[in-house]
This record gives C-alpha cells, structure tokens and sequence, in this order.
C-alpha cells in the first residue's frame, strides 16, 4: 500500500510563504492526495485534494493563501501571507487503491515565528 | 451546514467493550461513506476503518480487525464504532468523518476514550 511521507516540522514567519510536501513511496506517484489542518486542540479540517496533475479542489471557506501542486510523486501545500492561525499540524491522506484502506502521512508541525 | 458529532467516549477499564456514535445532519447521511480516524495523545492520524453508504461494506485496519466493528443507522443518521477487548493502546480521541470521492472532507469534534485500570 502507500507511503506518505512528511517532514515533521516547518517553520516560517509571520506573513511569509511556505510550501509543505507529502511525499508518495515508489508506485504510487499518479495517487491523488488530500490535505488537512488540525489547530491545537482541535479535530482536522479538509483543506484541499491535490491531483497527480497538479490541479487542486479546495474545499470551501478556505482562504485563498492556501494552494496546492505536485511534481512527481512529491504533493504540495503552499500557504502564503502566514498568519497566526496556521501554526498547526497539517496531514496528508491517501487511499489504497487495491485495498481501499486509507492512509495518513506523520503530519508536519508548522510554527508560525 | 454539515455537522458530525460523536458521542460515547469516557474511561474504561482494559478488557472491556465500548460503543461509540457518530450522529450527521445538514447532508443525505445515506449518500456518504463514513470513517473512523483515531488520535492517541501526541501521536499522528490513525485511519481505522469504513462503512459504505448503505452499510454493507465494511473496511477495517490490520490494527483493530477483528476487534472493533462499524454499523450504521441510515434511518437515524448515526455511525458507531464497538471497540471490544480495549487495551491501554487504544486511548485517543476518536474522530468520525464523512467521506466523498475519496477524501475525508467534514470531521466531526472527536470524543475521548481513556482505557486506564
């Protein structure tokens, strides 16, 4: 099944950019992905699929500093205009295509400086 | 708007069983497949299983086959999780989430289940 693959922290300043990935195991690289938010002490909130494409579906309410794109089997998150309020941990889901199981990357915790 | 809200969760002691419920509104609950994602404390997203829209399919994780089962209500817009032989291991908040064209897009609030002696 696949791997996803998170570096485990991130940092960048306040009403800076950065660019989170999640990366897919060998195989696996045409997988779509999801990525998610979790704010401190709160559940998960979908943010957006992102296509092996490179196109991206948002889900609604999110802000446009949220985008995503990919490049081989690497899936991205780029927040730009950093506020406060994206220090938090961010996950990326995929499924399994043959056994229909979900998985989840390690999840990167974003500090905001 | 849609909204999931479990329920259930508490502190049990090791060997014993649990249900837990996950109750939907503001969509067509039959329309969804619906998971269950735990979260121990400090740990990542752990993926626990599925039940399809109409509830006769169910997917679970190698970790809890065997030992938790999901069901559905349709008629009462309402997911559960039963969580037999319960282990320390098991203590997480345990979060339900609607599914659609792959991707979890609505969590519910999580409810917190403590397996302590």
């Amino acid at each position: 099944q696949p791997v996803l693959t998170q570096s485990s922290s991130a940092s960048a300043s306040l009403g800076s950019s950065v660019k989170l990935t999640c990366t897919l195991s060998s195989g696996h690289s045409d997988y779509s992905i999801a990525w998610h938010r979790q704010q401190p002490g709160k559940a998960p909130r979908h943010l957006m699929k992102v296509e092996s494409s490179g196109s991206y579906n948002k889900q609604s309410g999110v802000p446009d500093r949220f985008s995503g794109s990919s490049s081989g089997a690497v899936r991205y998150l780029t927040i730009s205009n950093l506020q406060s309020e994206d220090e938090a941990d961010y996950y990326c889901e995929t499924w399994d295509r043959k056994s229909l199981h979900v998985v989840f990357g390690g999840g990167t915790k974003l500090t905001v400086l | 708007q849609v909204q999931l809200v479990e329920s259930g969760g508490g502190v049990v002691q090791p060997g014993t069983s649990l249900r837990l419920s996950c109750s939907a509104s503001g969509f067509t609950f039959g329309y969804y497949a619906v998971h269950w994602v735990r979260q121990a404390p400090g740990k990542g997203l752990e993926w626990l299983g599925l039940a399809s829209h109409d509830g006769t399919i169910q997917h679970y994780a190698i970790s809890v086959r065997g030992r938790f089962t999901i069901s559905r209500d349709n008629s009462k817009n309402t997911l559960y999780l039963r969580m037999d032989s319960l282990t320390y291991e098991d203590t997480a908040v345990y979060y339900c989430a609607r599914n659609w064209d792959y991707v979890n897009d609505y969590w519910g609030q999580g409810t917190l289940v403590t397996v302590s002696s």
